[in-house]
């Protein structure tokens, strides 16, 4: 199961840190994703951090305002969010991927939204 | 082009066969996997590597792959299959990709 919080309503240019909780597996085992879905919307990718947290990619959008990292010992993923503009705006997602058995997000958070506004 | 193309709705009777396609470039050589949305809740995963279905998923949901193009299938659709269906892959320039999404209805 995934968990995720700190999302809320945040100014334009302001930050936010989200963070998503897992339990029942181990994070350390897995490459763990952030999608967002902006309201009404289809899903978009945001970022992945690989096991040990040595491989950080971001889609375009994000890049160089966003960093994702991960907490193995306390089984947590987080997401650094800064310079917010209303194009960030969304419900944002922790997935699981699994790549050994599926090549695929088989664990989804149940979101947390992020609301960009003044 | 690292993108893919999903038509935005697809109409379906219940009981008959509802297809839904996804194209572009990046499926000719990696695999595809399809999630289903419904209204307020988080996507589930529907089929991964082309077209193996998890655990708990109806038999009557199958995928496949060839080409550029991979078509999730329902086969005797019911009116709970409502839902927005995306399909998504792996590109090497970008990690991920999910095709913009298919609002499928059961008339």
């Amino acid at each position: 199961q995934l968990v995720e919080s700190g999302g809320g309503l945040v100014q334009p240019g302001g930050s936010l840190r989200l963070s998503c909780a897992a339990s029942g597996f181990t994070l350390s085992g897995y490459w763990m994703d952030w999608v967002r879905q902006p309201p009404g919307k289809g899903l978009l990718w945001v970022s992945r951090i690989n096991s040990d947290g040595s491989a950080t990619p971001y889609a375009d959008s994000v890049k160089g305002r966003f960093t994702i990292s991960r907490d193995n010992v306390k089984n947590t993923l987080h997401l650094q969010m800064n310079s917010l503009g209303a194009e960030d705006t969304a419900v944002y997602y922790c997935v699981r991927y699994n790549a050994v058995q599926l090549n695929a997000f088989d664990i989804w958070g149940q979101g947390t939204v992020v609301t960009v506004s003044s | 082009s690292n993108e893919l193309t999903q038509p935005p709705s697809v109409s379906v009777s219940p009981g008959q066969t509802a297809s839904i396609v996804c194209s572009g470039d990046v499926l000719g050589n990696r695999y595809a996997s399809w999630y289903r949305q419904k209204p307020g809740q988080s996507p589930v995963l529907v089929i991964y590597r082309n077209d193996k279905r998890p655990s708990g998923i109806p038999e009557r949901f199958s995928g496949s792959n060839s080409g550029n193009t991979a078509t999730l299938t329902i086969s005797g659709t019911q009116a709970l299959d409502e839902a927005d269906y995306y399909c998504q892959a792996w590109d090497s320039r970008t990690p991920c990709v999910f095709g913009g999404g298919t609002k499928l209805t059961v008339l």
